[in-house]
């Protein structure tokens, strides 16, 4: 059972358009980051958002965090090529023993130019 | 600042045999955790570890050992390796459990 799901896993679109991609669950968290990973290299931290409802941006990158903290979706906008690369959503549960991180599946985002 | 540092970053065994790959964080985190991570599934935790000597099992375990002696370094060891373990495997360590995770480059292990 995947306590994270997360869509959509493959995205391939334009440079300049925009993309949404989600992370949904039932399990409540007390906060949620997002990375970012690149081909041989591991996830780099871009956000973390605690609060229900909080929004915050990064650039052209938007993430909010559900008011149930139950969900979250990052919303690029004008994406770029250089924004190409596997997003991954991951939630610290309300309970968690040892700071264990809840991963989403990913989503492989191709922008071409 | 090296962060978190995997050695070896690539290698091949064939089935059967042992190996050990290491995890060394100079960031004084008390926090270690190693996953892998498989095409469509994510980062799948295996073990992770509270502190100098403490380890627990996470979510894929088995044909697996860790260890984490000395506080800046966890070693996750595999007994006799299998090819449903070929992965990239990741090490991360945090601070503290409102801290986010810091993540190596990843080992890339083929079991032929």
């Amino acid at each position: 059972t995947q306590l994270l799901e997360q869509s959509p896993q493959f995205l391939s679109i334009q440079e300049g358009e925009n993309l949404t991609v989600y992370c949904n669950s039932s399990s409540v968290f007390s906060s949620l980051q997002w990375y970012r990973q690149e081909p041989g290299e591991g996830p780099v931290l871009l956000v973390t958002v605690v609060t229900g409802g909080e929004v915050k941006k990064l650039k052209r990158l938007t993430f909010q965090f559900g008011d149930a903290r139950k969900d979250s979706s990052l919303h690029i906008t004008a994406a770029q090529p250089g924004d190409t690369g596997l997003y991954l959503c991951a939630g610290d549960l309300v309970y968690n023993q040892g700071g264990k991180l809840i991963f989403g599946q990913g989503t492989e985002l191709s922008v071409k130019p | 600042n090296a962060g978190v540092t995997q050695t070896p970053k690539f290698r091949v065994l064939k089935t059967g045999q042992s190996m050990t790959l290491l995890c060394a964080q100079d960031m004084n985190h008390e926090y270690m955790y190693w996953y892998r991570q498989d095409p469509g599934m994510g980062l799948r935790l295996i073990h992770y570890s509270v502190g100098e000597g403490t380890t627990a099992k996470g979510e894929v375990p088995d044909g697996y050992n860790v260890s984490r002696l000395k506080k800046q370094n966890f070693l996750l060891g595999l007994e006799s390796a299998a090819p449903s373990q070929t992965s990239v495997y990741f090490c991360a360590s945090r601070a503290s459990t409102d801290q986010p995770q810091h993540f190596g480059d990843g080992t890339r292990l083929s079991i032929l």
